[in-house]
């Protein structure tokens, strides 16, 4: 079983175009983070829920919204995509803030 | 801001063991060190975690002198598959702050 599951692995879309990806985990955990890696390989937090709530909004564009149906999913809506959004998304979930990370796969996303 | 300094890179031979340090001179009382791995294409995963003195599991060695402003990740007879690159995060088990990853350090180990 997979413990951290995101959907799509892969994702190439045009410049203008809203797309989602999902993330859902099966460890009972109590939170749950979308971070950003970029071509450079920086691992930035961009998103951090505990139970359902959203606890840590770093520095990032309105046109990502992240919502959290139930503790077990995570999943990230971003408008307008842009250039620079081109990145691989990582979620992960952790017991609780600040405790041992699980990380998904991975969803690379291209903008073209 | 990440709160810790590592070496971009490292180079090593099969079978050697491998030394990362990781630079923490901030290190909160209340403060865990941890070291995750991230192989190319995959999410960052746990190694090794530790408080003080000296950790050991079955992948790696942790040693954090008295002062606790550096650690070392130690790992003995590194193979090609251990070609990663090493992340060091300082951060408390339990607070509100989730853990913040620096630059980590690209460990290639060659034949």
């Amino acid at each position: 079983d997979t413990a951290v599951s995101q959907t799509p692995k892969y994702l190439v879309t045009q410049m203008g175009n809203d797309k989602s990806i999902k993330c859902e985990q099966n460890l009972g955990h109590d939170t749950m983070y979308w971070y950003k890696q970029d071509s450079k390989k920086f691992l930035k937090i961009m998103f951090s829920y505990n139970n359902k709530e959203l606890i840590i909004n770093e520095t990032v564009p309105n046109r990502f919204s992240p919502k959290s149906p139930d503790k077990a999913h995570l999943n990230l809506h971003i408008n307008s995509l842009e250039l620079g959004d081109s990145a691989v998304y990582f979620c992960a979930s952790s017991q609780v803030v600040g405790g041992e990370l699980f990380f998904g796969e991975g969803s690379r996303l291209t903008v073209l | 801001l990440a709160k810790t300094t590592q070496p971009i890179s490292m180079d090593s031979y099969e079978g050697q063991e491998v030394n990362i340090t990781c630079s923490h001179n901030n290190i909160a009382t209340n403060d865990y060190i941890t070291w995750y791995q991230q192989f190319p294409s995959q999410g960052p995963r746990f190694i090794i975690q530790g408080y003080k003195t000296k950790v050991t599991n079955e992948v790696a060695s942790l040693f954090i002198p008295a002062d606790r402003k550096s650690s070392t990740l130690s790992l003995p007879r590194v193979s090609l598959s251990d070609t990663a690159v090493y992340y060091c995060l300082v951060g408390t088990l339990s607070g509100n702050t989730p853990l913040v990853f620096g630059k980590g350090t690209r460990l290639s180990v060659i034949a």
